[in-house]
């Protein structure tokens, strides 16, 4: 079964740190490009971040570049978004999710919450 | 990186067709055969529905149809059924080399 298991949410004060962690099975990981989608409570989905197959391209939404990380180990099947400088509005459920080979997300995994707030 | 525009809400009777728009620009929806929609149901992650515009994965009904003219793609949901009932989401790949989401729609099988 192709899964995604997200890991590494919480509650982080603002202007702090957090690293989320993505477990992937059931397909050939290290083939396929990975993204992480957010939502706030009771908004709508929001894109975040994406990174090639092999992890040598990365690319970023306006409102985390600088910020967030993302990166993954292809030994270990886990993709990964290091967060900084968290603000309040980076509040939301992140999803890991997989990509299709058509820029299109067909796997999406059950969402870790991060809550930033003092 | 705006997001792509669509109605708040649609509404429809059981057996009924429902279109739901997705406008975007020439940056994003029109410059791309990149369009995808989602399903998402209170509390779950979302699902697939439509790829490449019109393209259904497998294991999605073929009551769901999508299309794109211009800058504006669509969702076609015919035969309403009551489990339809949820919000759906576009998206399309961008100039920039990102991806944006449309606002969501929430969809209501009266």
């Amino acid at each position: 079964e192709v899964q995604l298991v997200e890991s590494g949410g919480g509650l982080v004060q603002p202007g702090g740190s957090l690293r989320l962690s993505c477990s992937a099975s059931g397909f050939t990981f290290s083939s396929y490009a990975m993204h992480w989608v957010r939502q706030a409570p009771g908004k709508g989905l929001e894109y975040v971040s994406a990174i090639s197959s092999n992890g040598g391209s990365t690319y970023y939404a306006d409102s985390v570049k600088g910020r967030f990380t993302i990166s993954r180990d292809n030994s270990k099947n886990t993709l990964y978004l290091q967060m900084s400088s968290l603000r309040a509005e980076d509040t939301a459920v992140y999803y890991c999710v997989k990509d299709n080979y058509e820029r299109a997300f067909d796997i999406w995994g059950q969402g870790t919450m991060v809550t930033v707030s003092s | 990186q705006s997001a792509l525009t669509q109605p708040a809400s649609v509404s429809g009777s059981p057996g009924q067709s429902i279109t739901i728009s997705c406008t975007g620009t020439s940056s994003d929806v029109g410059g791309y055969n990149y369009v995808s929609w989602y399903q998402q149901h209170p509390g779950k992650a979302p699902k697939l529905m439509i790829y490449d515009v019109s393209n259904r994965p497998s294991g999605v009904s073929n009551r769901f149809s999508g299309s794109k003219s211009g800058n504006t793609a669509s969702l076609t949901i015919s035969g309403l059924q009551a489990e339809d009932e949820a919000d759906y989401y576009c998206s399309s790949y961008t100039s920039s080399s990102v991806w944006v989401f449309g606002g969501g729609t929430k969809l209501t099988v009266l």
